[in-house]
């Protein structure tokens, strides 16, 4: 079956340190892979999207890579901050093949994150 | 403001008793979509709905309905509410929901059931 799967349910870091969320998913071959943030009991907001032909990429603090041979997204945050504390979701188009887009979009159940001063 | 709104925030209501949930965006995306989001289960995808008169199920459409008879607006219907419906519900718009430049999805505040 297809599954999309984030490395932990919770991650605890020191401030200033780099965070790195993980996201594999299996049975996919996803057109690209998004990046959401989503703090209690608020909506899921956008942060980065890559698709399948790019292998990094990168806004501010932030940088995303995409391994389609590892099935396997990671999530970066640098020199990270306690306001940075916030549940992250991956989620990906689920299209058996590339460039198609199925008009669907699966999320992995997210990994809450906790920077701690 | 470019913005996705739901109504109502809240809801308690009793198993059996029709409601609808609405959902507008106010920059003309073509693409709307439904989810819930249950603890332990993350977000499911209800319905979704690729422009005007063109809706599709997700992964969990079971009770529920939606109709997209204008772009900005795609409300949620639910005919017969259950207690398993009891969830947070957030709905979501984006330019064409095939991942292009600038494709960047949005999500209403959410809307908390209640379905005794």
């Amino acid at each position: 079956s297809q599954k999309i799967e984030q490395n932990s349910e919770a991650l605890n870091i020191q401030e200033g340190k780099t965070a790195t969320l993980t996201c594999n998913y299996t049975n996919y071959s996803p057109a690209y892979l998004q990046w959401y943030r989503q703090d209690p009991g608020r909506g899921p907001v956008f942060l980065l999207l890559i698709r399948e032909n790019e292998k990094e990429k990168r806004k501010e603090r932030l940088k995303v890579t995409f391994d389609t041979t590892l099935k396997q997204s990671l999530f970066h945050i640098t020199a990270s901050q306690p306001a940075d504390s916030a549940t992250y979701l991956c989620a990906l188009d689920p299209a058996e093949y590339s460039g198609a887009g199925s008009y669907q979009l699966t999320f992995g159940k997210g990994t809450k994150l906790s920077v701690i001063p | 403001e470019a913005q996705v709104t739901q109504n109502p925030r809240y809801l308690i209501t009793v198993t059996g008793k029709k409601l609808t949930v609405t959902c507008s965006q106010n920059m003309n995306h073509e693409y709307m979509s439904w989810y819930r989001q249950d603890p332990g289960l993350g977000l499911r995808q209800i319905y979704y709905s690729m422009n005007v008169e063109v809706t599709d199920k997700g992964d969990v459409p079971e009770g529920y309905k939606v109709s997209r008879k204008e772009k900005r607006n795609f409300p949620l219907i639910l005919e017969s509410p259950s207690p398993n419906q009891t969830s947070l519900y957030f709905c979501a718009s984006t330019i064409s929901g095939r991942g292009g430049p600038g494709e960047t999805q949005y999500f209403g505040p959410g809307t908390r059931l209640l379905v005794l």
